[in-house]
């Protein structure tokens, strides 16, 4: 099975609306990060969140992780037709952090 | 700076028939990658190297093969194609940060 686990796996919004999206994960890490997809694209990283770090904003981008509970969220504000996308998050694993793997990812839907 | 590359874009293959996949990055990353996406689905490992001279094991290994080449190159090998590797095909290179992917290779196999 995956390292990373997200819910939901498609959440439908108005643009203007705030879009949560969560990821667990099943063991220690040293980073995590979240990725942008669009349809039939190549992956754009948007964050990276240190194992040390609460909470980390870029732009409308905020990130939040608990390494006790092994969660991190990415929140969305203001969302844009245009972050019509899926979203995945991506942990680093093994002896040396070297083994990056991804979870199953959000689906993200703005109605204009 | 063309960052990762990745050789073929597309590919038809029979079952049975073998091909490799390149991937060569210029940005002096240690660690390179390659995942398959599967339709509506997220990214899974195949193989990593975390440094020149080794390679390791992903989620799913099973039916490939890999090269580090170089710092540079990291190849993917299919020995015998089989329809459930059809998929898409990613390369990514980081040192410890963002992974930079290359534009994907997308492989039929019938």
């Amino acid at each position: 099975s995956q390292q990373g686990e997200e819910d939901p796996q498609a959440l439908s919004i108005q643009e203007g609306e705030n879009a949560t999206m969560n990821c667990s994960y099943k063991t220690s890490i040293n980073n995590l990060q979240w990725y942008r997809q669009n349809s039939g694209r190549g992956l754009v990283h948007l964050i990276l969140i240190r194992s040390n770090e609460r909470e980390k904003h870029s732009g409308r981008l905020r990130v939040t992780l608990d390494t006790s509970k092994k969660s991190s969220s990415l929140l969305i504000t203001a969302s844009r037709a245009a972050d019509t996308a899926s979203y995945f998050c991506a942990t680093d694993a093994g002896a040396s952090y070297q083994k990056v793997t991804f979870g199953t990812g959000t689906k993200l839907q703005v109605i204009p | 700076n063309a960052g990762v590359t990745q050789t073929p874009k597309f590919q038809v293959l029979k079952t049975g028939q073998s091909m490799t996949l390149q991937c060569a990055q210029d940005m002096n990353h240690n660690s390179m990658y390659w995942y398959r996406q599967d339709p509506g689905m997220g990214l899974r490992l195949i193989y990593y190297s975390a440094s020149e001279g080794t390679t390791d094991k992903g989620e799913v290994p099973n039916g490939y093969n890999v090269s580090r080449l170089n710092k540079r190159e990291f190849s993917l090998r299919l020995e015998s194609a089989a329809p459930s590797q059809t998929s898409v095909y990613f390369c990514a290179s980081n040192f410890q940060g963002p992974l930079h992917f290359g534009n994907g290779t997308r492989l039929t196999v019938t």
